[in-house]
């Protein structure tokens, strides 16, 4: 049972313009969601993260969004620059769990390329 | 060192030999997990220790799975009596502690069983 879902395997998207990389989850639990950027041949890198009790977080760049409701959240790179070409994993962590103490449950990740 | 190192960065083996990954987290972070990715998969937990202590060793696949830490330093996870479905690869994280949610990954080690 998939608990965090990226139904995009790939999504490619013109360099300057916006490219957004939707998740989605089913345990109602979860209160904490990342993104994670990972190269080939490389770890994940942290990218951003949202409490549930906010349902936007800017940083630079890089906004996700979360719609409690929906159980739904979404990361948007604008404008989109070919260094963003990377996989990009959504995750999601329950408080309850003491922060990290069940790990992150990882979507399967979206491969992001940005064409010139 | 800067980040979360783990070694050997490849490893072949065959089936039914035991291999040991070690990982060496990020100074100070007292929280330490393991993960594996099988290939066009999503990150799977498989454990973490908070200090030296690994509190849930639930998550681990098979009871050929085991994993140590010393300290608050160097973890290493051995498999023993590997099997093909063992291939994917053993990424590690660290973070400052239990509470923290971010998690700093290290490049991970591919293992393939032949």
């Amino acid at each position: 049972d998939q608990q965090v879902k990226q139904n995009s395997p790939s999504l490619s998207v013109q360099e300057g313009r916006i490219s957004i990389l939707n998740c989605d989850y089913t345990n109602s639990m979860f209160d904490y969601f990342l993104w994670y950027k990972k190269y080939p041949a490389e770890g994940p890198t942290f990218l951003i993260s949202i409490s549930s009790i906010k349902d936007k977080n800017e940083d630079g760049r890089f906004t996700v969004f979360l719609n409690k409701s929906a159980k739904h959240l979404s990361l948007h790179i604008v404008p989109s620059q070919p260094g963003d070409s990377a996989v990009y994993f959504c995750a999601a962590s329950a408080s309850n769990s003491g922060g990290g103490a069940d790990g992150l449950t990882f979507g399967k990740g979206t491969h992001l390329i940005i064409q010139p | 060192g800067a980040g979360v190192s783990q070694s050997p960065s490849n490893k072949v083996t065959e089936k039914g030999k035991d291999v040991e990954l070690r990982c060496d987290p990020i100074s100070g972070h007292t929280a330490l997990y393991w993960y594996r990715q099988r290939l066009g998969q999503g990150l799977e937990f498989l454990i973490y220790f908070q200090g030296n202590s690994a509190p849930d060793k639930s998550g681990l696949p098979s009871d050929r799975f085991s994993a140590e830490r010393t300290g608050e330093s160097v973890s290493t996870l051995t498999i023993q009596r590997t099997q093909q479905e063992d291939s994917a690869v053993y990424l590690c994280a660290s973070s400052r502690d239990i509470a923290a949610y971010e998690q700093y990954f290290g490049p991970g080690t591919r293992l393939t069983v032949t």
